[in-house]
């Protein structure tokens, strides 16, 4: 399976834009990039997920570099509720593959009132 | 719409006790999957259901973890014996089929004394 690598940790202040960066260099051209997040004491969370071109729904935009190798998970205005772990995972689509989602350890989020 | 549900939330056992926890997936949801995390960790699945059949467990330790999906609804997951190094949280996510996004249960935490 293809990797992501994340920050450990992220700041931002409340009401401010975050992008949260994902490096996923051996991505595969069938691969999806989804985004989850998880809460305190909560299960994850789906936020977003794109293959190539850039998504946006109600909580977060997905930007996709143009060759794949990155992405980045964009908050447009950071509130208290959105402290917690996001996590960037590929998942392939190609023939054969299961769409196995493997977590990494994923970025913790800290928002500053 | 009722999420995933999950029973017990929290869970104390002495070693070699067994012990089960139950889901209740999204109805009409046809894919099921059961995860453990460990403190720190992203997720790992276990194993994961479509419909009644175990499509994927080739991380479940069926030395002593078991799970079950009748008639493709409920799931149980069991380990017996227990031992220390089970405790942890364990997930249940479900999703309408096997590439569309997960919902996860609150999750059940295991403490293994």
């Amino acid at each position: 399976d293809a990797k992501t690598t994340q920050p450990n940790s992220m700041e931002s202040n409340e009401e401010e834009p975050v992008h949260l960066p994902c490096n996923h260099s051996t991505i595969s051209g069938t691969d999806y990039i989804h985004w989850y997040r998880q809460l305190p004491s909560q299960g994850p969370e789906y936020v977003i997920h794109g293959l190539t071109s850039n998504v946006n729904n109600r909580m977060a935009s997905l930007a996709i570099a143009e060759d794949r190798k990155s992405s980045t998970l964009i908050l447009h205005r950071a509130t208290l509720r959105d402290a917690a772990v996001y996590y960037c995972i590929l998942s392939s689509s190609g023939v054969g593959s299961n769409y196995k989602l493997t977590f990494g350890k994923g970025t913790l989020l800290t928002v500053n009132p | 719409e009722a999420g995933v549900v999950q029973s017990p939330r929290y869970k104390i056992i002495e070693k070699k006790q067994p012990v089960a926890f139950w889901c209740n997936p999204i109805s009409g949801h046809n894919t099921l999957y059961w995860y453990l995390q460990n403190l720190g960790q992203g997720p790992e699945l276990l194993i994961r259901y479509e419909n009644e059949e175990a499509v994927d467990d080739s991380q479940l330790p069926k030395d002593r973890f078991s799970a079950e999906r009748l008639k493709g609804v409920d799931s149980t997951l069991k380990i017996q014996p227990a031992e220390l190094g089970d405790s942890a949280v364990y997930l249940c996510a479900s999703s309408l089929e096997t590439n569309y996004e997960q919902y996860f249960g609150p999750g059940t935490r295991l403490t293994v004394t």
